[in-house]
């Protein structure tokens, strides 16, 4: 159980484009949901929070406009990287915490993003 | 706010040896929890063991262990029998106990690497 999907696990997209990535929980409802981002052999930066039905809480210093993020239902979150730029290349994960254990994250397998 | 040093970037360790990665954290929290993640080379983030702050016995699971000395705000992890399978990168990360709003502040991560 507790199996967490990401959608397209790559894209490619031209500079200026907006790109969405989705993030869904298979097989139980995740009241929070958590979007990373990640640079070769380096740790993952936490970007955001979102709560299902409410306005993300972004961390210091990441632009919201730029990083849209929409928690719509209980099993779906997406991120819009708008007018994307050679520098939003990076790998996005996401991460989903259900009802059962306020304590535990479980991850999506990332999204590769590339901005030409 | 709480942060977490992974001293070591890389480590290498003979198949069937035993390898101890190390991390210390800091904070002012007395209840929290602390977590090793493995991420192979597939980016697929694995949690490998869970332990909670107040519960002195050291959490195993198989060949993973760790030692939680809380006074000294270390929590290092022993990986037995090495297998070729555990090359990968390790984050440590520290969790407060505060219940919906609860973030993971990983380590910078130590790259195993298990030679045989």
């Amino acid at each position: 159980g507790a199996v967490v999907s990401q959608h397209p696990s790559r894209v490619i997209c031209k500079s200026g484009t907006s790109v969405k990535i989705e993030c869904r929980s298979l097989d139980f409802q995740a009241t929070t949901m958590f979007w990373y981002r990640q640079f070769p052999k380096q740790s993952l930066m936490l970007m955001a929070t979102s709560n299902e039905g409410s306005k993300a809480t972004y961390e210091q210093g990441v632009e919201k406009d730029k990083f849209l993020i929409n928690h719509a239902s209980l099993t779906l979150s997406t991120l819009t990287v708008t007018s994307a730029h050679p520098e939003d290349s990076s790998f996005y994960i996401c991460s989903a915490r259900g009802l059962a254990d306020y304590n535990e994250q479980f991850f999506g397998p990332g999204t590769r993003l590339t901005v030409l | 706010a709480q942060t977490v040093t992974q001293s070591q970037p890389e480590m290498s360790v003979q198949e069937a040896e035993t390898v101890t990665l190390s991390c210390t954290y800091d904070t002012s929290e007395s209840n929290y929890y602390l977590f090793w993640y493995k991420q192979p080379p597939s980016r697929q983030m694995i949690l490998v063991i869970r332990q909670e702050a107040y519960k002195q016995q050291n959490a195993t699971e198989n060949r993973f262990s760790v030692n939680f000395q809380k006074a000294a705000k270390s929590f290092s992890l022993k990986i037995s029998d090495s297998q070729l399978g555990d090359t990968a990168m390790y984050f440590c990360a520290f969790m407060k106990h505060e219940g919906y709003g609860n973030k993971l502040v990983f380590g910078a991560g130590t790259i195993l690497r298990v030679k045989s």
